[in-house]
């Protein structure tokens, strides 16, 4: 099993441009995560799904849009990039079973906005 | 809201020292608690974790109670080692399908 991979694993942005994050997981998991690692702050959750074709906002949603089409994939978009976007993204996975709760996080994607 | 509170870093120890990073937490109802551990340049890692008041989780050496009515879950290793060089997130869940973490607490083990 791959886990869960993200593509890409860096990208250069200038400021107004856009993109998608590809998140992907071999685990069959229900639930799926987008989180943006800061300096000094943690990871925070920025959108999630709990199921196909579901999604929902969590902590810092502004200036992202996600889609999950597929229940192994999970899309992070921006559609107007800015300097403050700069960060880390990490993408994680879990099932939905409360005995089961452990997230799998991919490797990270690294996002420079200039 | 619910919040994960760690101690701040970065740590530096010397190999074979006794490590403690505290973590305390402020939530309703019973959380689930975690450590994860971030390598250089990689992803998190679950490194343990429980599910309720007075459980242990324990894996490659490193320990952590759930402690109720202190609302905390304190990480320590009796003996650390080089490889141990990490950034450390305490995290709960409240089965809301998402974790809260904490800042992240940068250790480095020096030889």
């Amino acid at each position: 099993n791959a886990g869960v991979t993200q593509t890409p694993k860096f990208r250069v942005l200038k400021t107004g441009q856009s993109m998608t994050l590809l998140c992907a997981q071999d685990m069959n998991h229900e639930y799926m995560y987008w989180y943006r690692q800061d300096p000094g702050m943690g990871l925070r959750l920025i959108h999630y799904s709990v199921g196909e074709g579901t999604t929902a906002k969590g902590e810092v949603p502004d200036g992202y849009n996600v889609s999950r089409l597929k229940k192994q994939n999970f899309l992070l978009g921006l559609e107007s990039a800015a300097p403050s976007q700069t960060s880390v993204y990490f993408c994680a996975s879990r099932n939905r079973d409360r005995a089961r709760e452990t997230q799998y996080f991919g490797p990270g994607t690294r996002l420079l906005v200039l | 809201g619910d919040s994960v509170t760690q101690m701040e870093g970065p740590v530096t120890l010397s190999e074979e020292a006794f490590l403690t990073i505290n973590c305390t937490y402020t939530a309703t109802g019973y959380p689930s608690l975690f450590w994860y551990v971030q390598y250089p340049g990689e992803g998190l890692q679950l490194l343990l974790k429980a599910t309720k008041a007075d459980d242990k989780g324990s894996n490659k050496g490193f320990e952590a109670t759930y402690r109720k009515e202190t609302t905390s879950f304190h990480l320590e290793k009796g003996s650390v080692q080089v490889s141990d060089s990490a950034v450390y997130f305490c995290a709960l869940s409240k089965g809301a399908q998402k974790l809260v973490f904490g800042q992240g607490t940068r250790l480095t083990i020096n030889p």
